[in-house]
């Protein structure tokens, strides 16, 4: 199956810091990527739409100034975590559409932020 | 708004028998209908996706599509402990454009 490749998986920081995940396709070019968040034991919580070449689409009461997405390319979309907040702690995830394989979404593995 | 509803469990099945694992989704645009599985931890990975109606068999696993009762089910045969994991269904149109996840079935199978 097609792969998505996100990095990196684990990553604690200071507050008031910034820290980036990227999200890859590795196999296949996806416009679209989607950045979700999970805090344990509850449902995937989508956050913004990314989009190659525009800008992303934010889901409702997800701060677009905070969550900085960009998607420069077809296989990279990139989530930086601005001023980040112990709140902000949690499991990110990104997907990506295959429109190659019947618009399926395959998942990246996931980051763990830590902000201490 | 379009939604995706699954029972939040636990579903609870011994060892070896058949769990079953429903989905009921509101849009009828939609078109392509995908299982993912998600362990503790972890991100969720596809299991199977299926676009007509009937039955769509893989390995122990069979999807199952009702489009005139936007009903969705997998079925899981001779299930193992290590199926133990909770079970998203999700939704979208032909372009691969709304596509929604249901909040997911905790699936628990005991030895």
């Amino acid at each position: 199956g097609a792969v998505v490749s996100q990095h990196p998986s684990w990553v604690i920081c200071k507050s008031g810091t910034s820290v980036k995940i990227e999200c890859r396709s590795l196999d296949f070019q996806a416009t679209t990527m989607f950045w979700y968040r999970q805090f344990p034991k509850q449902s995937l919580m989508l956050m913004a739409t990314s989009n190659e070449g525009s800008k992303a689409t934010y889901e409702q009461g997800v701060e677009k100034d905070k969550f900085l997405i960009n998607h420069a390319s077809l296989t990279l979309s990139t989530l930086t975590v601005t001023s980040a907040h112990p709140e902000d702690s949690s499991f990110y995830i990104c997907s990506a559409n295959n429109r190659d394989s019947g618009n399926t979404i395959y998942f990246g593995e996931g980051s763990w932020l830590t902000v201490v | 708004q379009k939604e995706v509803e699954q029972n939040s469990g636990p579903l609870s099945v011994p060892e070896g028998a058949i769990a079953s694992l429903n989905c009921t989704y509101s849009d009828r645009g939609s078109q392509s209908f995908f299982w993912y599985r998600q362990y503790s931890g972890k991100s969720p990975e596809l299991i199977m996706f299926i676009y007509s109606n009937g039955d769509k068999e893989d390995g122990r696993f069979t999807a199952q599509l009702n489009k005139a009762s936007q009903y969705v089910s997998l079925l899981i045969r001779d299930s193992q402990p290590s199926d133990s994991a909770t079970y998203l269904c999700a939704c979208s149109d032909n372009y691969g454009q709304n596509f929604v996840f249901g909040p997911g079935t905790r699936l628990s199978v005991l030895p």
